[in-house]
């Protein structure tokens, strides 16, 4: 069985300041590790996705995430958030062989960037 | 904008009504999902349809019913709801199942009376 721990339910930050959002997962098995963000009263947007290769990955609004298997996490950093970051995010395994390939999530981080 | 389209984007309804929340995708993915998302939680899978055939149900209420009419469409026929069904409820789709990332709509606010 996998499993997803986000450690911070809520962060808030001031804008312009930097900011880390935890995500340890455990599996038995190599794993696709993705983060999603869901703005209010909208669907949830990918984010980024590690499924091979550099371990680090970055979205296009400057938000990266490193995946670390010794330490099983994939957290996620910004150097420097907008008001615009507010929103919730999850962090999400699945399984890349076996045959659990349900992707689960963590319970969420909402972040609050404050002027 | 999504390229996971959902209709309605709001729906109310009583205890003995039916209805059918729709979602379409026209990216070409084999997989398509139905999720439940209660206020300030995660995503909660319900059904998953693979090659327009069924192939995870999360031990749904059977007042729950998936549709998958072709490989671009998806609905969720619903009848009988209890005030609890109250969700937002969210459509995904991708390539294949789970080995590509999820694309998601922007989900129906579905309230029960």
């Amino acid at each position: 069985a996998q499993s997803v721990t986000q450690l911070d339910s809520q962060v808030p930050v001031f804008e312009e300041a930097p900011v880390e959002l935890r995500c340890n997962y455990s599996s038995s098995v190599s794993v696709y590790l993705f983060w999603y963000v869901q703005y209010p009263n909208q669907g949830l947007q990918l984010l980024l996705k590690y499924l091979s290769g550099s371990t680090l990955v970055e979205s296009i609004n400057g938000f990266e995430a490193e995946f670390n298997k010794s330490q099983t996490s994939f957290h996620l950093r910004k150097p420097s958030v907008h008001i615009s970051d507010t929103a919730e995010y999850f962090c999400a395994v699945s399984s890349s062989g076996g045959s659990n390939y349900k992707l689960t999530f963590g319970k969420g981080t909402l972040l609050t960037v404050n002027p | 904008d999504t390229e996971v389209t959902q209709t309605p984007k709001h729906l109310v309804m009583g205890m003995t009504n039916k209805k059918s929340l729709k979602c379409e995708q026209h990216m070409g993915h084999r997989a398509m999902y139905w999720y439940k998302q209660k206020a300030k939680k995660p995503p909660e899978l319900m059904f998953v349809y693979s090659y327009e055939k069924l192939s995870i149900n999360e031990s749904v209420p059977s007042r729950f019913s998936p549709e998958c009419p072709n490989s671009s469409l998806l609905n969720l026929h619903l009848h009988a709801l209890q005030p609890e069904d109250s969700a937002l409820y969210l459509c995904a789709s991708s390539l294949q199942v789970w080995n590509s990332p999820l694309h998601f709509g922007n989900g129906t606010r579905l309230t029960v009376t």
